[in-house]
């Protein structure tokens, strides 16, 4: 199993740009989520999906947009990048919502916006 | 605000010591409290956690103490090692390990 996996590991966008960071997981997990990762303040929630279909805001989630269409995928989309987003992304996943199983972290995704 | 509050934010021990980095929180719904350990480059990984009913939980060299009255834990590494350099976290969730609230990160540096 290849755990989570994001892609790209590094971006630079320019103020204004939109992208997608994508992430994917082969463990077929339910619960799926993205935080940042700012210096001095550990990671914070962004968005989290309990299920296909089914999407959810975390503690910081302006900005930011997500979908679920699949079990394995979970893109994260910068529709306008600001500089504030400059961050080292994660998303990570477990087995079920409401659970005490562990959840996984991918490798990250580092951003910087310019 | 920081509903779980970290410290201290950096640390520095000689092999062999035993680090101890303190955590404390607001929300007395929090039922879930895991360590993550982060080498840079890296993503999170799950170190140990605890739940509340217990007051101490250790697996290998990492032991968790948890107070529920004063609202904090820690984690203790004993014997420690310049390979246990990394950044670690504290985190609490409620009512399952998926919406984590994590503490701000102590750099810990463990000198040969």
């Amino acid at each position: 199993n290849a755990g989570v996996t994001q892609t790209p590991k590094f971006q630079v966008l320019k103020t204004g740009q939109s992208m997608t960071l994508q992430c994917a997981q082969d463990m077929n997990h339910e619960y799926m989520s993205w935080y940042r990762q700012d210096p001095g303040m550990g990671l914070r929630l962004i968005h989290y999906s309990v299920g296909a279909g089914i999407t959810d805001q975390g503690e910081v989630p302006n900005g930011y947009n997500v979908s679920r269409s699949t079990t394995e995928d979970f893109p994260l989309r910068l529709l306008s990048a600001a500089p504030s987003q400059t961050s080292v992304y994660f998303c990570a996943s477990s087995s079920r919502p409401g659970s005490y199983n562990e959840q996984f972290f991918g490798p990250g995704t580092r951003l910087t916006v310019l | 605000q920081q509903q779980v509050k970290q410290s201290p934010q950096s640390l520095i021990v000689q092999k062999g010591g035993i680090p101890i980095i303190n955590c404390a929180y607001e929300n007395t719904a929090f039922d879930y409290f895991p360590w993550y350990q982060q080498f840079p480059g890296k993503g999170p990984a799950l170190l140990i956690a605890i739940r509340p009913d217990v007051s101490e939980k250790k697996e290998g060299r990492f032991t968790i103490s948890f107070n529920k009255s004063a609202k904090q834990f820690s984690l203790h590494i004993m014997d420690s090692q310049p390979g246990d350099s990394a950044t670690y976290f504290c985190a609490a969730s409620i009512m399952g390990a998926q919406k984590l609230v994590f503490g701000q990160g102590t750099r810990l540096t463990i000198n040969p």
